[in-house]
């Protein structure tokens, strides 16, 4: 299995707060993504990274902020969080963009009250 | 722009019958296509890929897909499925742009009956 972890695994917050998700890898690959998962949606792409300081925004980014200083760590920034942000979170890693296969994570349960 | 539609959210098949999970796509340049399983409270992972070689491709745990460009399908199928083949299979889709992006289909969660 590919080296990646994701800290907590299980939150809880209320509603206005600030919450950080931490991605970490230790496959020294690239490119790292967060997604969310809710049903009936699949994956949706948050933000991505394609290296150390490096990133770009996915197709549901408004309220999320990432920021990416070593190579193995991908942090995941809900500036003020919401509700409609309750969802499970995953990291994804790859060697490659395109063509390469995408390992992930166990995934962040996170619950806005 | 791309795009993945994954026809059917559930489909319910007898151990031992056919798996067939439907996945089209949607490309304005030649795609990268892949299948990957999510078991419960687990992440994703990969059970096979197309990058512009064979047309058929096998994947792991005896599945395999046809990509049929002109259908712009990439169906998933398995000839006989087992208990421990229940799970949720997304589609998904990239492109050799350069984007970095991957575009995933809503998903088919798959249940085996005894």
């Amino acid at each position: 299995d590919a080296g990646i972890t994701q800290s907590p695994r299980h939150k809880v917050t209320e509603t206005g707060t600030p919450v950080t998700l931490r991605c970490h890898q230790t496959e020294n690959h690239r490119y790292m993504y967060w997604y969310r998962q809710d049903p009936g949606h699949g994956l949706r792409l948050i933000h991505y990274s394609y290296g150390v300081k490096d990133t770009d925004k996915g197709e549901v980014s408004d309220g999320y902020s990432v920021s990416r200083s070593k190579t193995e760590d991908f942090l995941l920034t809900l500036e003020s969080a919401t509700s409609s942000q309750t969802s499970v979170y995953f990291c994804a890693i790859s060697v490659l963009a395109g063509a390469d296969t995408q390992y992930f994570g166990p995934g962040t349960r996170l619950t806005v009250l | 722009a791309q795009s993945v539609t994954q026809l059917g959210s559930h489909v319910s098949v007898s151990e031992g019958a056919l798996v067939l999970l439907r996945c089209n796509y949607s490309s304005s340049v030649p795609p990268y296509l892949f299948w990957y399983v999510q078991y419960p409270n687990q992440g994703l992972q990969l059970l096979l890929k197309y990058t512009s070689a064979a047309t058929l491709v096998k994947g792991i745990n005896g599945f395999e897909a046809e990509f049929k460009k002109s259908e712009t399908s990439f169906h998933l199928t398995k000839p006989s499925a087992h208990m421990s083949d229940a799970a949720e299979y997304f589609c998904a889709v990239s492109d050799s742009t350069g984007t970095y992006k991957y575009i995933f289909g809503t998903g088919t969660r798959l249940k085996v009956l005894a």
